[in-house]
């Protein structure tokens, strides 16, 4: 009965390589997001699709693509990883608010640690 | 973008004292959630308020939307309190659910 899954759960690669985290939730949201944690723990938002739309693009760098196949799901590819990229990655859900108003609660998933060496 | 800022960075308690977390904001917001990072990383929202005051068991909190704050109480802690609590707002104008995080307050129950 998780309501927002992410897989794998820990990623331990080499530089250079392409790697992706997966994210679905149960929760019938129609909004999904993608934020890093760095290692000082500061969390940023990366991303976010509302039914399967990209809403919110933030700065980071194009080796970084989201991919909503469907509203439940939102996957995140890296290509060419770096270290920098190490970090915890965590995908997050919401109810689409109605019109005019802010959308609600986000839930996050259990997050991804990425280790690049 | 808004600043949010959270104070105080870290604050170590005995178990059953009481504290006080506050997090300011530089603009006015429609969207503001408290989380709870636990020590296995684990996200999870404690309050939805933009405005107001909750109580959900021992934990409660206002938020002063006029005067861009917002408190967050924790009553009796205990060890299970341990772990990062974060303000993450949303500014009004800004993207629908773009929620801008402060540095957290990392705290510590001792038993």
């Amino acid at each position: 009965d998780t309501a927002v899954s992410q897989t794998p759960k820990y990623l331990v690669t080499q530089m250079g390589n392409d790697k992706s985290i997966k994210c679905e939730q149960n929760l019938g949201h129609d909004t999904m997001y993608w934020y890093k944690q760095d290692s000082k723990k500061f969390l940023k938002i990366m991303f976010s699709y509302n039914n399967k739309e990209l809403i919110i693009n933030e700065t980071v760098p194009n080796r970084f693509s989201p991919k909503s196949p469907d509203k439940a799901h939102l996957n995140l590819h890296i290509n060419s990883l770096e270290l920098g990229d190490s970090a915890v990655y965590f995908c997050a859900s919401s109810q689409d608010g109605t019109s005019g108003r802010a959308k609600e609660t986000q839930y996050f998933g259990p997050g991804t640690r990425l280790l690049v060496l | 973008g808004i600043q949010v800022e959270q104070s105080p960075p870290d604050l170590i308690l005995q178990e059953g004292a009481n504290s006080t977390l506050r997090c300011n904001f530089s603009d006015s917001v429609n969207n503001l959630q408290w989380f709870h990072q636990n020590p296995w990383g684990q996200l999870i929202n404690l309050f939805y308020i933009p405005s107001g005051t909750k109580q959900n068991g021992r934990l409660s909190a206002t938020t002063v939307a006029t005067e861009r704050y917002s408190l967050l109480y924790i009553s009796s802690s205990q060890t299970t309190d341990s772990g990062v609590y974060f303000c993450a707002v949303q500014n009004r104008g800004s993207t629908l659910g773009r929620l801008y995080f402060g540095r957290g307050t990392q705290l510590t129950v001792w038993p």
